[in-house]
């Protein structure tokens, strides 16, 4: 029983492309996010979306939009890919309090040539 | 803004042998969530302990503490009888009860067993 899965765990794709990666959560959750690993290993949050409604959006470039078709998927469309772009992402839900962990997909590892 | 800091990148211990991560974080609020996630070769996110500010006793999960020391701003993590399966970074996050509930982590620190 998978919590929180992405797809596809590994991308490799040339610059200038566009991509999405998919996160599923069937924790019953209310709240989703991405968050960016870069090489150094910093996690970073990207986006975060309550029932739907996006509340975070930090400071990432537009090429970047997440999409949240209902409370159990939120997606990660990637336009124009840059070199910089390459990191591990990873999507995580949780419950609306803040008190409840956030449960983590296994990432998905992005590589840009 | 909240900061959490780890200021020791790399920390290595004997199989059996007792060690302890440090954080820091800097924040105004009062209220706060901090945590200890665990990211293994796997690359996986587990949750390791989880600590509310509003509680004076420490978190305790096992062969996991901490020492949780709210005037001070410091959230270290105990790791006794240390096994081989300990081997991952390690990150302390912060997340607030007031505001977007987003995790920020510090940069992480990556534990060896020698065994």
């Amino acid at each position: 029983d998978t919590a929180v899965s992405q797809t596809p765990k590994y991308l490799v794709t040339q610059m200038g492309n566009d991509k999405s990666i998919k996160c599923e959560q069937n924790l019953g959750h209310d709240t989703m996010y991405w968050y960016k690993q870069d090489s150094k290993k910093f996690l970073k949050i990207m986006f975060s979306y309550n029932n739907k409604e996006l509340i975070i959006n930090e400071t990432v470039p537009n090429r970047f939009s997440p999409k949240s078709p209902d409370k159990a998927h939120l997606n990660l469309h990637i336009n124009s890919l840059e070199l910089g772009d390459s990191a591990v992402y990873f999507c995580a839900s949780s419950p609306r309090d803040s008190s409840y962990e956030q449960y983590f997909g296994p990432g998905t590892r992005l590589t840009v040539t | 803004a909240q900061t959490v800091t780890q200021s020791q990148p790399e920390m290595s211990v004997q199989e059996a042998e007792t060690v302890t991560l440090s954080c820091t974080y800097d924040t105004s609020e009062s209220d706060y969530y901090l945590f200890w996630y665990k990211q293994p070769p796997s690359r996986q996110m587990i949750l390791v302990i989880r600590q509310e500010a509003y509680k004076q006793q420490n978190a305790t999960e096992n062969r996991f503490s901490v020492n949780f020391q709210k005037a001070a701003k410091s959230f270290s993590l105990k790791i006794s009888d240390s096994q081989l399966g300990d081997a991952a970074m390690y990150f302390c996050a912060y997340r607030s009860a007031l505001r977007a509930q987003k995790l920020v982590f510090g940069q992480g620190t990556r534990l060896t067993i020698n065994p």
